[in-house]
């Protein structure tokens, strides 16, 4: 019964390839988002989309990609990957109309060899 | 512009001690504050959050966090901390630009000595 869930939990890749990563909520949220906390923590918006529509893009490589094929799926794929792409994925949603606060997932750590 | 600082880096107390976590924003109107706690390989999770009304807010495992317009700050403390709360700790202020993006300082990490 995972509220959010994010998909693979690690990703181990060399640097060039594409790959993706899922989030699924069950909350019945509007609105859901990725974030990127990097090796000190640091955490950052990169995306966020509401009723699958995009609302949020913050300065991120256009090898950044997402997709919401419904208001319950955020999707994000990277192409040709690079070093400094390693770090955490989290995914989030929130009921952004009811104003409450957002719902994190357990984050996909990605390294890139 | 809008920011959060967590001046503390790095807080060790002994189990049952008291805590304190400090954290200052910088936001032209009235904010939203969250603070969230993020163990180790898990996401963040939510455990209080400050929209309007009383300005000392209880939170989830024991926390709570007070408001304070004046000093712009809205400091997580607990009574009693246990061995489990070990963890980061993470302010965030929103929304931004309009929007309902979140910025989040960068982090407390809070060590419990038995």
């Amino acid at each position: 019964d995972t509220a959010v869930s994010q998909t693979p939990k690690y990703l181990v890749t060399q640097m060039g390839n594409d790959k993706s990563i899922k989030c699924e909520q069950n909350l019945g949220h509007d609105t859901m988002y990725w974030y990127k906390q990097d090796s000190k923590k640091f955490l950052k918006i990169m995306f966020s989309y509401n009723n699958k529509e995009l609302i949020i893009n913050e300065t991120v490589p256009n090898r950044f990609s997402p997709k919401s094929p419904d208001k319950a799926h955020l999707n994000l794929h990277i192409n040709s990957l690079e070093l400094g792409d390693s770090a955490v994925y989290f995914c989030a949603s929130s009921d952004r109309q009811a104003n409450q606060p957002q719902h994190f997932g357990d984050g996909t750590r990605l390294s890139i060899l | 512009a809008q920011s959060v600082t967590q001046p503390d880096i790095h807080i060790t107390v002994s189990e049952g001690a008291s805590l304190e976590l400090r954290c200052n924003y910088s936001y032209g109107a009235t904010p939203y504050l969250f603070w969230y706690v993020q163990s180790p390989g898990q996401g963040l999770q939510l455990l209080l959050k400050y929209f309007s009304g009383d300005t000392l807010v209880q939170g989830i495992k024991g926390f709570e966090a007070e408001f304070k317009r004046s000093q712009s700050s809205f400091n997580l403390r607990k009574p009693s901390v246990h061995w489990s709360d070990a963890a980061e700790y993470f302010c965030a202020v929103g929304p931004i630009d309009n929007t309902d993006k979140l910025i989040f300082g960068t982090g407390t990490r809070l060590q419990v000595f038995p």
